[in-house]
């Protein structure tokens, strides 16, 4: 089946400093999407992202699908940014089409 | 409107029990489906549901059981609890299968003891 792999698994910053979540998936997908999960286990949609390039506020993300990977950029983090951040795919062939796949999340500490 | 809605948020059971679960949405959604959340770990598709009268299986059914007789709502039943089924559980819909947006419900935490 396809693989979701995130990077990095953990990740401490100090309040302020920018970073880069990485999302590589193994197959043709037709559905990216990257949740936060907040420290009360509530799972937030951040962006539905197949492909291109979105922002929202100081998140932004980008989607090459030709080259099976998407980027979450978080810049001047703040301490509400904590939490875990899942990327999930869906393939866009096959009977289970629109079935998500998560990967296993990154985890971030925002120091202040 | 309320989005995907769950409940009871909490629950503990023994051994042996079975309950059911609660979802709800209110955007007239046709996919639905049902995900576990173990520690450490990604959320894993338990069964799923591409319309009234239609479910199937996801990554994870073995215990578990799913009907949709409307197109709001989307039990899922534990028959025999047992302490492997602890878990958070997530309930999610979307407009399709194929292609959009799915949105998630607030969760409910499983302990079976």
């Amino acid at each position: 089946g396809i693989q979701v792999e995130q990077s990095p698994p953990d990740l401490i910053l100090q309040e302020g400093a920018n970073s880069t979540l990485r999302c590589n998936f193994s197959d043709s997908v037709n559905n990216l999407q990257w949740f936060h999960q907040n420290p009360w286990g509530q799972l937030i949609n951040l962006f539905y992202i197949p492909s291109g390039t979105k922002q929202n506020g100081r998140l932004s993300a980008t989607t090459v699908a030709t080259e099976r990977y998407s980027l979450l950029y978080i810049s001047s983090s703040q301490t509400t940014d904590s939490g875990v951040y899942f990327c999930a795919v869906a393939l866009n062939y096959g009977g289970s089409q629109g079935n998500l796949i998560f990967g296993k999340g990154t985890k971030l500490s925002v120091k202040p | 409107n309320a989005g995907v809605t769950q409940t009871p948020k909490f629950q503990v059971l023994k051994t042996g029990q079975s309950m059911t679960l609660q979802c709800a949405q209110d955007m007239n959604h046709e996919y639905m489906s049902w995900y576990r959340q173990d520690p450490g770990m990604g959320l894993r598709l338990i069964h799923y549901s591409v319309g009234a009268g239609i479910t199937d299986q996801g990554e994870v059914p073995n215990g578990y059981n799913v009907s949709r007789s409307t197109t709001e709502d989307f039990p899922l039943r534990l028959l025999l609890a047992a302490p492997s089924q602890t878990s958070v559980y997530f309930c999610a819909s979307s407009p399709s299968g194929q292609g959009y947006e799915q949105y998630f419900g607030p969760g409910t935490r499983l302990t079976v003891t």
